[in-house]
């Protein structure tokens, strides 16, 4: 099984460059979230996701933007790329409220 | 509502020791509780989950955790510590059933072990 699948793994991006975050999870879940982590801290939620077609904004949403147009799919858009985005990101996926999230292997994204 | 608080941000031990990792949580709805590993540069694995089962929980690499409803608390063991254990670890909180759709995780405690 592949489970939840992050891409890229690492990606260096200049200031006010636009790039996508590929996440997609091959387990029917429903929810989907993404996260980022930045050094030494937890994890702060991004947006998240409760089905195909709907989308909510979670604590750090500002500078992203997705879509869920399918249930597998939920891509991280970042526009205009700026430092304070340097971070790793973590899409994440579950059945259901409850049931055990699974995470990707991350994404390490550096903006210079 | 429902919250997560890791009680400490680093704990160290000797190999060979006991590791104990304490988390207290809060919510509105019938919790379930997660314990979650990261080795460094490396993705959020589970460790052992509570869902409202038995109270005493077995994980992976001999971890246990047990959720005491009257003290909040969902603290995480080990008997004895190996080197391979350093890691962050996160404790994780969601309703059971309904209520919020956003896991709730703590701040992580990294867990350092000495030779």
């Amino acid at each position: 099984n592949a489970g939840v699948t992050q891409t890229p793994k690492f990606r260096i991006l200049k200031i006010g460059q636009s790039m996508t975050l590929q996440c997609t999870q091959d387990m029917n879940h429903n929810y989907m979230y993404w996260y980022r982590q930045d050094p030494g801290m937890g994890l702060k939620l991004i947006y998240y996701s409760v089905g195909a077609g709907i989308t909510d904004k979670g604590e750090v949403p500002n500078g992203y933007n997705v879509s869920r147009s399918t249930t597998e799919d939920f891509p991280l858009r970042l526009e205009l790329a700026a430092p304070s985005q340097t971070s790793v990101y973590f899409c994440a996926s579950t059945r259901s409220s409850g049931n055990t999230i699974y995470f990707g292997e991350g994404s390490w994204l550096t903006v210079v | 509502a429902q919250s997560v608080t890791q009680l400490d941000s680093h704990v160290s031990v000797s190999e060979g020791t006991p590791v104990l990792l304490r988390c207290n949580y809060s919510s509105s709805y019938s919790p379930s509780l997660f314990w979650y590993v990261q080795h460094p540069n490396k993705g959020l694995q589970l460790l052992l989950k509570y869902t409202s089962a038995a109270t005493l929980v077995k994980g992976i690499n001999g971890f246990e955790a047990e959720f005491k409803k009257s003290e909040t608390s969902f603290h995480l063991t080990k008997p004895s510590a190996h080197m391979s254990d350093a890691a962050e670890y996160f404790c994780v909180v969601t309703p059971s059933s309904g209520g919020s759709y956003i896991p709730t995780f703590g701040r992580g405690t990294s867990l350092i072990v000495h030779p």
